[in-house]
């Protein structure tokens, strides 16, 4: 039982070129969830999805697309990425969303655009 | 105002001390609440959760006043594995606040 799982781990980009971050959790959890955290900022939630066929838009979406493949899977893309993107990026799983569900978090990526 | 706040600390204290942090939130209609500990460059991982009658863990003990809008943690008999970054959680608005830093020192 891995829990929650991302990859890559470490990832260096130069601006404009993209890429996909990849998560998946074995927990059977309908909710999924991709934050980042930047230094004295916290996380910051950037799209979640409540179950398999949602996704809906947090507090800082912009420059940023999902994908909820499956129940297990629940992608990152970066179309362009920007400096302003480096940062650490995690996803989370829980039961359900909303109130009163513990989110288990993945190793996170750390991320820097060049 | 954001709409979780922390003090960021740095808190360093000596092993044995009893240290607390607060965690204000602007939203009055906010239900549920939760600590997580995060430790250097590794994933939050859930602490403890909030319950409105307060709760404890051990050393622990978690605290809501709905009244002021505020949570609170309270650490005793600190270990130096206490050492971590203490992230409050409003869970129905899926707010993280920035953290507040602890260290403890032998």
């Amino acid at each position: 039982n891995a829990g929650v799982t991302q990859t890559p781990k470490f990832q260096v980009l130069k601006t404009g070129q993209s890429m996909t971050l990849q998560c998946a959790q074995d927990m059977n959890h309908n909710s999924m969830y991709w934050y980042r955290q930047d230094p004295g900022m916290g996380l910051r939630l950037i799209y979640y999805s409540a179950s398999e066929g949602t996704t809906d838009k947090g507090e800082v979406p912009n420059g940023y697309n999902v994908s909820r493949l499956n129940k297990r899977e629940f992608s990152l893309r970066l179309e362009s990425a920007a400096p302003s993107q480096t940062s650490v990026y995690f996803c989370a799983s829980s039961e359900l969303a909303g109130i009163s569900y513990e989110q288990y978090f993945g190793p996170g990526t750390r991320l820097t655009v060049t | 105002r954001k709409e979780v706040e922390q003090d960021p600390g740095p808190f360093n204290v000596p092993e044995g001390a009893t240290v607390a942090f607060n965690c204000t939130y602007s939203n009055s209609a906010s239900q549920s609440f939760f600590w997580y500990r995060q430790d250097c460059r590794k994933e939050p991982k859930l602490l403890m959760s909030v319950y409105s009658s307060g709760n404890e863990d051990g050393r622990f003990t978690a605290q809501l006043n709905r009244a002021s809008q505020y949570i609170s943690l309270l650490i005793r008999d600190s270990k130096l594995s206490d050492s971590a970054t203490y992230l409050c959680v409003v869970n129905n608005d899926m707010r993280f606040g920035a953290g507040t830093r602890l260290t403890v020192k032998p």
